[in-house]
């Protein structure tokens, strides 16, 4: 299934590095998100785009600077990141316009480690 | 903002057994309810999703139920087998400004045990 891909799926930065996480997919969806993942906590929305506008910004620490060049694309980029920031980032899409067309469809993930 | 309580965190299961998930939700206009189903390794997929204007849907040997009026919703796996081992989220949320914005529980770590 490569409906929504992820690159790079392993990441390892140090604090004062900077890096990117690229999200591309394939199914002419018209809505694109990123969501964090750590152990033990639910899956939290960061951000979302439709139509490559930003249409929600979940108080998202500056550090994280997403970026939709086209409805394909979405990119997350990371500068001076805490260890903290350690976790994997879902990157997802979904499309809207019909009534059953609402299902959010995710990537395999970035595996983030902040060292 | 919604808010998704799920339960229990942990749930140990022979094989063969019927297994519950229960979840309830905070925000009265929620209206949608997807369950997602994540392997180890692997990504989060839907299993089933559920409508506020209907109260059960089921496929196969999963069924979630809603209850609008006492805000909650559950997901059954009947006859269990070992491949149902896996994380499980519910969520809540609706369509708002052209994208899904759902609030997820924090899952429930189902083991099969052959």
């Amino acid at each position: 299934e490569t409906g929504v891909t992820q690159t790079p799926r392993h990441l390892v930065m140090g604090m004062t590095n900077k890096k990117s996480l690229k999200c591309e997919q394939h199914l002419g969806h018209n809505a694109m998100y990123w969501y964090k993942q750590s152990a033990k906590k639910p899956l939290e929305l960061m951000f979302v785009y439709n139509f490559k506008e930003q249409t929600e910004n979940n108080s998202v620490p500056s550090r994280f600077s997403p970026e939709c060049p086209n409805s394909s694309h979405l990119f997350l980029h990371l500068h001076t990141l805490q260890p903290e920031d350690s976790a994997l980032y879902l990157c997802a899409s979904s499309h809207h316009g019909t009534a059953s067309g609402n299902t959010i469809y995710f990537g395999e993930g970035s595996w983030l480690t902040v060292v | 903002g919604e808010n998704v309580e799920q339960h229990p965190s942990t749930l140990s299961v022979q094989e063969g057994d019927s297994a519950v998930i229960k979840c309830t939700y905070s925000d009265s206009a929620s209206n949608y309810f997807p369950w997602y189903k994540q392997e180890l390794g692997k990504r989060p997929q839907l299993i089933i999703d559920i409508r506020s204007n209907v109260g059960e849907k089921k496929d196969q040997r999963i069924a979630v139920t809603l209850n609008k009026t006492a805000k909650h919703f559950s997901l059954h796996i009947t006859e269990t087998q070992p491949e149902d081992s896996a994380v499980y989220f519910c969520a809540a949320g609706e369509n708002s400004g052209g994208y899904q914005k759902v609030t997820f529980g924090t899952g429930t770590k189902l083991q099969v045990i052959p």
